[in-house]
């Protein structure tokens, strides 16, 4: 069983430019999170789909958005990139049943450095 | 607002040496408490897992007990082994159809041969 993918899985960008990240999680997975590390804030949740509804979001500016495609894959994207926003963006996804929460199952993460 | 307060690192260590990590936490009704390990260049992965009051949760040799009496989850092991060098992070999630983790600041083992 493929385990969820993240592409790519390093990118350089220039401040003020936009970047997509993309995500495919474990089939048959529909909830979608992801996560923002750095050093100084450690893992930082940024925003969650399911059934491409999002369903919960972090404290983060509108310039980071998502969505969730009808076979559950997922991209985030962050617009007018700022220094701060060098991170690894990591993606989980996971099988809620019934309320009960499930394993998260992560991908390897991109890793963006803004220049 | 859910927080999770984990021992700060950096931890070293002998191999076989014991090892413990704390971990408590803050949060409304009755969260899912989580471990997961962190390799270099690597994504996390499960480590273990305890969802309710007492459950205890146990991997690879890991162990830990989800305590409500002191809202902790303390990580420990027996005898560690220099595979075992990692960021390890404390997580909670809030159930009821709230995927969201919050992690600890997570911890480095280091163990030195």
């Amino acid at each position: 069983k493929a385990g969820v993918t993240q592409t790519p899985r390093y990118l350089i960008k220039t401040r003020g430019q936009q970047v997509t990240l993309s995500c495919s999680p474990i089939s048959g997975h529909r909830s979608v999170s992801w996560y923002q590390q750095t050093p100084g804030q450690g893992l930082q949740f940024l925003f969650e789909y399911f059934s491409e509804t999002q369903r919960n979001k972090g404290n983060f500016p509108g310039r980071f958005s998502g969505r969730q495609f009808s076979n559950s894959r997922s991209e985030m994207n962050v617009s007018t990139l700022e220094l701060g926003d060098s991170a690894l963006y990591l993606c989980a996804s996971s099988l809620p049943e019934g309320g009960a929460n499930t394993e998260a199952f992560f991908g390897q993460g991109t890793r963006l450095t803004v220049v | 607002g859910d927080s999770v307060t984990q021992m700060e690192g950096p931890v070293t260590l002998s191999e076989e040496a014991f090892l413990t990590i704390n971990c408590t936490y803050t949060a409304t009704g009755y969260p899912s408490l989580f471990w997961y390990v962190q390799y270099p260049g690597e994504g996390l992965q499960l480590l273990l897992k305890a969802t309710k009051a007492d459950d205890k949760g146990s991997n690879k040799g890991f162990e830990a007990t989800y305590r409500k009496e002191t809202t902790s989850f303390h990580l420990e092991k027996g005898s560690v082994q220099v595979s075992d060098s990692a960021v390890y992070f404390c997580a909670l999630s809030a159930n009821f159809g709230n995927e969201k983790l919050t992690f600890g600041t997570g911890t480095r083992l280091t163990i030195i041969p």
